[in-house]
Protein backbone atom coordinates (compact mmCIF):
# COMPACT_ATOMS: atom_id res chain seq x y z
CA UNK A 1 0.00 0.00 0.00
CA UNK A 2 1.15 3.38 -1.13
CA UNK A 3 2.06 5.67 1.69
CA UNK A 4 3.46 7.81 4.05
CA UNK A 5 4.33 7.34 7.63
CA UNK A 6 4.76 10.06 10.22
CA UNK A 7 5.86 9.89 13.38
CA UNK A 8 5.33 10.64 16.27
CA UNK A 9 1.46 11.38 15.93
CA UNK A 10 1.33 13.75 19.08
CA UNK A 11 3.89 14.97 20.63
CA UNK A 12 4.67 17.60 23.89
CA UNK A 13 7.45 18.88 24.81
CA UNK A 14 9.21 21.56 26.60
CA UNK A 15 11.03 24.99 24.92
CA UNK A 16 14.67 23.95 23.84
CA UNK A 17 14.45 19.87 23.49
CA UNK A 18 16.04 19.13 20.93
CA UNK A 19 13.26 16.49 18.75
CA UNK A 20 12.95 14.88 15.06
CA UNK A 21 9.58 14.25 13.37
CA UNK A 22 10.29 11.51 11.08
CA UNK A 23 9.18 11.00 7.63
CA UNK A 24 9.19 7.66 5.36
CA UNK A 25 7.39 6.90 1.80
CA UNK A 26 7.34 3.80 0.26
CA UNK A 27 6.92 5.01 -3.45
CA UNK A 28 9.98 5.69 -4.07
CA UNK A 29 9.13 9.09 -4.42
CA UNK A 30 12.25 12.11 -5.78
CA UNK A 31 10.26 14.91 -3.85
CA UNK A 32 9.19 15.41 -0.52
CA UNK A 33 8.40 18.30 1.89
CA UNK A 34 7.35 19.21 5.55
CA UNK A 35 4.36 21.86 5.82
CA UNK A 36 2.81 22.83 8.73
CA UNK A 37 -0.64 24.04 9.40
CA UNK A 38 -2.07 26.65 11.53
CA UNK A 39 -5.69 28.31 12.12
CA UNK A 40 -6.33 30.95 9.80
CA UNK A 41 -2.93 30.12 7.85
CA UNK A 42 -3.32 27.49 5.75
CA UNK A 43 -0.51 24.94 4.87
CA UNK A 44 2.69 26.26 4.38
CA UNK A 45 5.96 24.35 3.33
CA UNK A 46 8.81 24.15 5.58
CA UNK A 47 11.24 22.82 3.56
CA UNK A 48 11.33 20.75 0.34
CA UNK A 49 13.63 18.05 -1.30
CA UNK A 50 13.87 17.38 -4.47
CA UNK A 51 16.04 14.24 -4.30
CA UNK A 52 18.59 12.60 -2.28
CA UNK A 53 21.01 15.00 -0.65
CA UNK A 54 19.08 17.58 -1.97
CA UNK A 55 17.25 20.33 0.14
CA UNK A 56 15.77 23.45 0.23
CA UNK A 57 13.75 26.28 2.19
CA UNK A 58 9.96 26.58 1.75
CA UNK A 59 8.43 29.98 2.75
CA UNK A 60 9.00 29.43 6.81
CA UNK A 61 11.77 27.14 7.50
CA UNK A 62 13.54 29.25 10.36
CA UNK A 63 13.88 26.94 13.44
CA UNK A 64 13.69 23.73 11.44
CA UNK A 65 16.32 21.72 10.01
CA UNK A 66 15.90 18.90 7.41
CA UNK A 67 17.84 15.96 5.99
CA UNK A 68 17.67 13.57 2.67
CA UNK A 69 20.45 10.73 3.21
CA UNK A 70 17.88 8.49 1.77
CA UNK A 71 15.41 8.62 -0.49
CA UNK A 72 12.22 7.04 1.51
CA UNK A 73 13.36 9.88 4.77
CA UNK A 74 12.87 13.25 5.25
CA UNK A 75 13.44 13.38 9.16
CA UNK A 76 12.04 17.39 10.34
CA UNK A 77 14.66 18.34 13.20
CA UNK A 78 13.93 21.14 16.06
CA UNK A 79 16.89 21.98 17.44
CA UNK A 80 15.64 24.44 19.89
CA UNK A 81 11.83 24.00 20.11
CA UNK A 82 9.89 27.36 21.17
CA UNK A 83 6.06 27.70 21.71
CA UNK A 84 5.54 29.35 18.10
CA UNK A 85 6.55 25.90 16.80
CA UNK A 86 3.27 24.29 18.20
CA UNK A 87 1.40 23.17 15.11
CA UNK A 88 0.18 20.22 12.75
CA UNK A 89 3.24 19.32 10.61
CA UNK A 90 2.38 16.88 7.60
CA UNK A 91 4.72 15.48 5.87
CA UNK A 92 4.53 14.54 1.69
CA UNK A 93 5.85 13.44 -1.10
CA UNK A 94 4.93 13.27 -5.20
CA UNK A 95 6.82 11.95 -8.13
CA UNK A 96 8.05 14.58 -10.08
CA UNK A 97 8.47 12.54 -13.53
CA UNK A 98 4.36 12.42 -14.08
CA UNK A 99 2.66 15.35 -14.90
CA UNK A 100 0.00 16.15 -12.63
CA UNK A 101 1.13 14.29 -9.88
CA UNK A 102 -0.71 13.60 -6.59
CA UNK A 103 1.04 14.33 -3.43
CA UNK A 104 0.35 12.03 -0.95
CA UNK A 105 0.54 13.60 2.98
CA UNK A 106 1.25 11.52 6.47
CA UNK A 107 -1.07 11.63 8.86
CA UNK A 108 0.14 14.89 10.89
CA UNK A 109 2.40 15.29 13.53
CA UNK A 110 0.55 17.50 16.25
CA UNK A 111 3.49 19.27 18.18
CA UNK A 112 2.81 21.28 21.82
CA UNK A 113 5.82 23.07 22.73
CA UNK A 114 5.39 24.86 26.20
CA UNK B 1 -1.35 39.19 -1.75
CA UNK B 2 -1.63 35.64 -1.25
CA UNK B 3 -0.70 33.34 -4.01
CA UNK B 4 -3.75 31.05 -3.70
CA UNK B 5 -6.90 32.49 -2.14
CA UNK B 6 -10.14 30.66 -1.21
CA UNK B 7 -12.79 32.34 0.57
CA UNK B 8 -13.13 29.99 3.65
CA UNK B 9 -16.80 29.87 4.44
CA UNK B 10 -18.36 28.16 5.97
CA UNK B 11 -20.10 27.20 3.10
CA UNK B 12 -23.94 26.11 5.08
CA UNK B 13 -25.26 23.99 2.47
CA UNK B 14 -28.50 22.31 3.15
CA UNK B 15 -28.27 18.24 2.00
CA UNK B 16 -28.97 18.03 -1.45
CA UNK B 17 -28.19 21.42 -2.62
CA UNK B 18 -25.57 22.56 -5.00
CA UNK B 19 -22.60 24.63 -3.86
CA UNK B 20 -19.65 26.43 -5.82
CA UNK B 21 -16.46 27.95 -4.98
CA UNK B 22 -14.09 29.78 -6.32
CA UNK B 23 -9.90 30.04 -6.25
CA UNK B 24 -7.23 32.54 -7.03
CA UNK B 25 -4.14 32.30 -8.01
CA UNK B 26 -1.65 34.91 -8.74
CA UNK B 27 1.27 33.21 -10.82
CA UNK B 28 0.00 33.10 -14.60
CA UNK B 29 2.71 30.45 -14.86
CA UNK B 30 1.25 28.35 -12.80
CA UNK B 31 0.97 24.64 -14.49
CA UNK B 32 -1.08 22.18 -12.53
CA UNK B 33 -4.04 22.31 -10.47
CA UNK B 34 -5.75 20.51 -7.65
CA UNK B 35 -8.35 20.43 -5.59
CA UNK B 36 -7.91 18.29 -2.16
CA UNK B 37 -10.15 17.57 0.80
CA UNK B 38 -9.43 17.68 4.10
CA UNK B 39 -10.97 16.51 7.17
CA UNK B 40 -11.07 17.96 10.41
CA UNK B 41 -7.23 17.83 11.46
CA UNK B 42 -6.74 14.55 9.75
CA UNK B 43 -4.05 14.45 6.36
CA UNK B 44 -5.28 16.58 3.23
CA UNK B 45 -6.32 13.96 0.17
CA UNK B 46 -6.24 14.49 -3.31
CA UNK B 47 -10.19 14.94 -4.97
CA UNK B 48 -9.44 15.91 -8.39
CA UNK B 49 -7.17 17.20 -10.66
CA UNK B 50 -8.39 20.46 -12.18
CA UNK B 51 -7.90 20.31 -16.21
CA UNK B 52 -7.95 23.04 -19.09
CA UNK B 53 -10.96 21.79 -21.15
CA UNK B 54 -12.46 21.10 -17.04
CA UNK B 55 -13.46 17.89 -15.66
CA UNK B 56 -16.00 15.84 -13.72
CA UNK B 57 -15.92 12.81 -11.42
CA UNK B 58 -19.51 11.68 -9.94
CA UNK B 59 -21.02 15.01 -8.45
CA UNK B 60 -17.81 16.94 -8.76
CA UNK B 61 -17.20 19.51 -11.78
CA UNK B 62 -13.53 21.46 -11.58
CA UNK B 63 -13.07 24.50 -13.88
CA UNK B 64 -10.05 26.30 -14.50
CA UNK B 65 -9.97 29.94 -16.41
CA UNK B 66 -6.42 30.86 -17.37
CA UNK B 67 -7.49 33.93 -18.42
CA UNK B 68 -9.02 35.18 -14.82
CA UNK B 69 -6.75 33.29 -13.05
CA UNK B 70 -9.08 30.93 -11.05
CA UNK B 71 -10.00 27.24 -10.67
CA UNK B 72 -13.72 26.57 -9.13
CA UNK B 73 -15.58 23.48 -7.40
CA UNK B 74 -19.09 22.11 -7.85
CA UNK B 75 -20.34 19.68 -5.63
CA UNK B 76 -24.10 18.95 -6.86
CA UNK B 77 -26.79 16.87 -4.71
CA UNK B 78 -24.68 18.05 -1.90
CA UNK B 79 -24.07 14.60 0.66
CA UNK B 80 -23.85 15.12 4.54
CA UNK B 81 -20.20 13.34 4.24
CA UNK B 82 -19.38 15.98 1.71
CA UNK B 83 -18.61 18.60 5.07
CA UNK B 84 -15.07 18.92 5.19
CA UNK B 85 -12.27 21.64 4.17
CA UNK B 86 -11.06 21.83 0.77
CA UNK B 87 -8.48 23.16 -0.56
CA UNK B 88 -7.20 24.31 -3.96
CA UNK B 89 -3.66 23.76 -4.71
CA UNK B 90 -1.53 24.70 -7.33
CA UNK B 91 1.70 23.62 -8.17
CA UNK B 92 4.33 25.79 -9.95
CA UNK B 93 6.82 23.47 -11.74
CA UNK B 94 9.49 26.10 -12.12
CA UNK B 95 9.66 26.25 -8.34
CA UNK B 96 11.14 22.91 -7.47
CA UNK B 97 7.64 21.25 -8.07
CA UNK B 98 6.04 23.21 -5.33
CA UNK B 99 2.78 22.99 -4.39
CA UNK B 100 0.82 25.83 -2.79
CA UNK B 101 -2.49 25.90 -0.75
CA UNK B 102 -5.24 28.29 -0.79
CA UNK B 103 -6.20 28.66 2.54
CA UNK B 104 -9.15 26.02 2.62
CA UNK B 105 -13.05 26.66 2.37
CA UNK B 106 -15.13 25.45 5.04
CA UNK B 107 -18.32 23.28 3.63
CA UNK B 108 -21.03 22.07 6.32
CA UNK B 109 -23.81 20.21 4.58
CA UNK B 110 -27.00 19.93 7.53
CA UNK B 111 -30.16 17.42 6.78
Amino acid sequence: EAQVTQNPRYLITVTGKKLTVTCSQNMNHEYMSWYRQDPGLGLRQIYYSMNVEVTDKGDVPEGYKVSRKEKRNFPLILESPSPNQTSLYFCASNSIRVRDTEAFFGQGTRLTVV
Amino acid sequence: RKEVEQDPGPFNVPEGATVAFNCTYSNSASQSFFWYRQDCRKEPKLLMSVYSSGNEDGRFTAQLNRASQYISLLIRDSKLSDSATYLCVVNFKAAGNKLTFGGGTRVLVKP
